[in-house]
């Protein structure tokens, strides 16, 4: 699977959007790119997956660019509730597991 | 939106202690399971997969007979840490997919803390 660069930390005052970037220069073109978030103590949470279109749910967009080679998660009002580590991931149909990086860790500032 | 439950949340046990964790899809079939482990301040760790009826396949580095997975059908996989030590203690995190592979996303449980006095 491509790997994934994303900033360690990221700031965002409540109730503004936060842009999560990702860069995956290597991705290959059966490759998706999975958003999940991870809050204290829980267990991963799904928020967004594409492949080559942007893509919109009830939780967040997701912004691939035409190469492919970068992507942005979008929370269009961020809450105190969304403060996580986020993490941006790519998997190939071949592949069986989710590798997990280091993500972002997003605090939302009140 | 599909559900993996995960039970217990949390065991405080002794030392030498054998420790089941259960992990059920609730709404889906898991054809595949897999089961990470989370240290503090660090990222999940792959420990096994296990597909419904087979062995499971263990990472490099984690002891099969400690660790021993089992994924009798299609909506529920254990893990049972055999005696348990305090280095054992851990988040463990069950996740489960269906048939779709890639194209569908991976759910998670929200996680076993374990702690070994």
């Amino acid at each position: 699977d491509a790997k994934t660069t994303q900033p360690p930390s990221m700031d965002c005052a409540e109730g503004r959007a936060a842009n999560l970037p990702c860069n995956h220069s290597t991705i290959s073109g059966n490759e998706y790119v999975y958003w999940y978030r991870q809050i204290h103590s829980q267990g991963p949470q799904y928020i967004i997956h594409g492949l080559k279109n942007n893509e919109t749910n009830e939780m967040a967009s997701l912004i691939i660019t035409e190469d492919r080679k970068s992507s942005t998660l979008i929370l269009p009002h961020a809450t105190l509730r969304d403060t996580a580590v986020y993490y941006c991931i790519v998997r190939g149909t071949g592949a069986n597991n989710l590798f997990f990086g280091t993500g972002t860790r997003l605090t939302v500032i009140p | 939106g599909a559900v993996v439950s995960q039970h217990p949340s949390r065991v405080i046990c002794k030392s030498g202690t054998s420790v089941k964790i259960e992990c059920r899809s609730l709404d889906f079939q898991a054809t595949t399971m897999f089961w990470y482990r989370q240290f503090p301040k660090q990222s999940l760790m792959l420990m096994a997969t296990s597909n419904e009826g087979s062995k499971a396949t263990y990472e490099q580095g984690v002891e099969k007979d400690k660790f021993l997975i089992n994924h009798a059908s299609l909506t529920l996989s254990t893990l049972t840490v055999t005696s348990a030590h305090p280095e054992d203690s851990s988040f463990y995190i069950c996740s489960a997919r269906g048939r779709q592979g890639a194209s569908q996303p991976q759910h998670f449980g929200d996680g076993t803390r374990l702690s070994i006095l």
